[in-house]
């Protein structure tokens, strides 16, 4: 079966422009995670979603960061006026329900000149 | 001090040798996992434990929550198992967030 997939696998970009990522989770799986990589630091939590509950924004750095689920579906993480800090990995993840292994897409490479 | 602590930071070994990283956490957990990341970034999870032992293929992880301590193993360790492994874990207090190790990158030598 097909696993997380992500596009696009790399961006560049100029600063100030709007960029969106696509994650199509593994099908059936509820819950769905992003998670920004920094080169040389560890996993950051962004944001998550659990079937049709409210989303938990919590780990958004800043309101220029913004996502959305359709349903039990495809999500979209979406930055504004991107900055050059912006440029990182975007990994997203997602888990049958809460609490269950998560799996994870091959992430988006996001290079903000 | 980190809520989720691994040992070694790097380790290289030769292939062949029995490799065991080490991951000491501080906080009431409802799961711990092991992760690997390949250089060129892509994460796989290798396990989710919260209790006992598990094997898959040459790898084993095993926790001691009595302890707040876990390990994986890699018998026969080969070049290709070179990445970074990051231990996690999902605590009680942040739900279904994972608390994330620093990882421990492992470079086997052929």
């Amino acid at each position: 079966g097909a696993g997380v997939s992500q596009s696009p696998s790399n961006k560049v970009t100029e600063k100030g422009k709007d960029v969106e990522l696509r994650c199509d989770p593994i099908s059936g799986h509820t819950a769905l995670y992003w998670y920004r990589q920094r080169l040389g630091q560890g996993l950051e939590f962004l944001i998550y979603f659990q079937g049709n509950s409210a989303p938990d924004k919590s780990g958004l750095p800043s309101d220029r960061f913004s996502a959305e689920r359709t349903g039990e579906s495809v999500s979209t993480l979406t930055i504004q006026r991107t900055q050059q800090e912006d440029s990182a990995v975007y990994l997203c993840a997602s888990s049958l329900q809460l609490y269950n292994e998560q799996f994870f897409g091959p992430g988006t490479r996001l290079t903000v000149l | 001090k980190n809520e989720v602590e691994q040992s070694p930071q790097n380790l290289t070994a030769q292939e062949g040798e029995f490799i065991t990283i080490n991951c000491s956490y501080s906080v009431g957990i409802s799961a711990l996992h092991w992760l690997q990341q390949h250089p060129g970034g892509g994460i796989v999870s290798l396990f989710m434990l919260s209790s006992g032992k598990k094997k898959h293929g040459r790898l084993i992880a095993t926790i001691n929550i009595q302890e707040k301590h876990s390990s994986l193993h890699i018998t026969a360790s080969h070049p290709r198992d070179s990445a970074v492994y990051i231990c996690a874990v999902s605590s009680m207090d942040s739900n279904y967030q994972l608390i994330w190790g620093a990882g421990t990158k492992l470079i086997i030598k052929p």
